[in-house]
């Protein structure tokens, strides 16, 4: 398998359920990235991880908690989440954080909070 | 003001006509520039890049840049019902580590 994939593709959970988003990428990559996407707003950049390391958490609340094992899989832990959080979680992938390049998401889960 | 400004539309044409998508963006440091298409249910997919003032082609698709009025566009010539998706630029500035910005993305559909 080639790219990147995101596991599940579909997430329904409660305000008081844990889960946990999977990404996976496939393209050698060493920078990992979560975004959220809610419809009539831009892509917001969530966390930053470079080699393993988290280099960017843009203010996102503790109820999301990422994790990066390796420069190949991507996981964000999710705890008491609001109902507000629920939107597209977008992976993506790059060479590195110096690349001047794009990068290349998967194909997002969609998060439901009931 | 935001960073990258980018009509949300949505925007419905006939088959077979000419789109123009446009961005503008307020920080003269941005120096590269690319488009993504998102399809429904899908990841955005990188469709265009360029990184100087000036005009790039790839098929049915252009990609202008404007650096001195701070514009860039995407034009899709013979638009197919196929090119129906969500088309979002973005913009990348080198400070320290790279930052990639993105417009709200526009709304495409090609009616048959």
């Amino acid at each position: 398998e080639t790219g990147v994939t995101q596991t599940p593709r579909h997430l329904v959970m409660g305000m008081t359920n844990k889960k946990s988003l999977k990404c996976e990428q496939h393209l050698g990559h060493n920078a990992m990235y979560w975004y959220k996407q809610s419809a009539k707003k831009p892509l917001e950049l969530m966390f930053v991880y470079n080699f393993k390391e988290q280099t960017e958490n843009n203010s996102v609340p503790s109820r999301f908690s990422p994790e990066c094992p390796n420069s190949s899989h991507l996981f964000l832990h999710l705890h008491t989440l609001q109902p507000e959080d629920s939107a597209l979680y977008l992976c993506a992938s790059s060479q590195d954080r110096l690349t001047n390049y794009g990068y290349t998401f998967g194909s997002g889960t969609r998060l439901t909070v009931v | 003001q935001k960073e990258v400004e980018q009509d949300p539309g949505p925007l419905s044409v006939p088959e077979g006509a000419i789109v123009s998508l446009n961005c503008t963006y307020s920080n003269s440091a941005f120096q590269y520039f690319m488009w993504y298409r998102q399809y429904s249910r899908k990841g955005p997919e990188l469709l265009m890049y360029t990184y100087s003032s000036g005009n790039k082609e790839d098929g049915r698709f252009t990609a202008q840049v404007d650096k001195s009025s701070k514009y860039i566009s995407l034009f899709i010539r013979d638009s197919q019902p196929s090119d129906s998706a969500t088309y979002l630029c973005a913009m990348i500035i080198i400070q320290g580590a790279q930052k990639l910005v993105f417009g709200q993305g526009t709304r495409l559909t090609i009616n048959p």
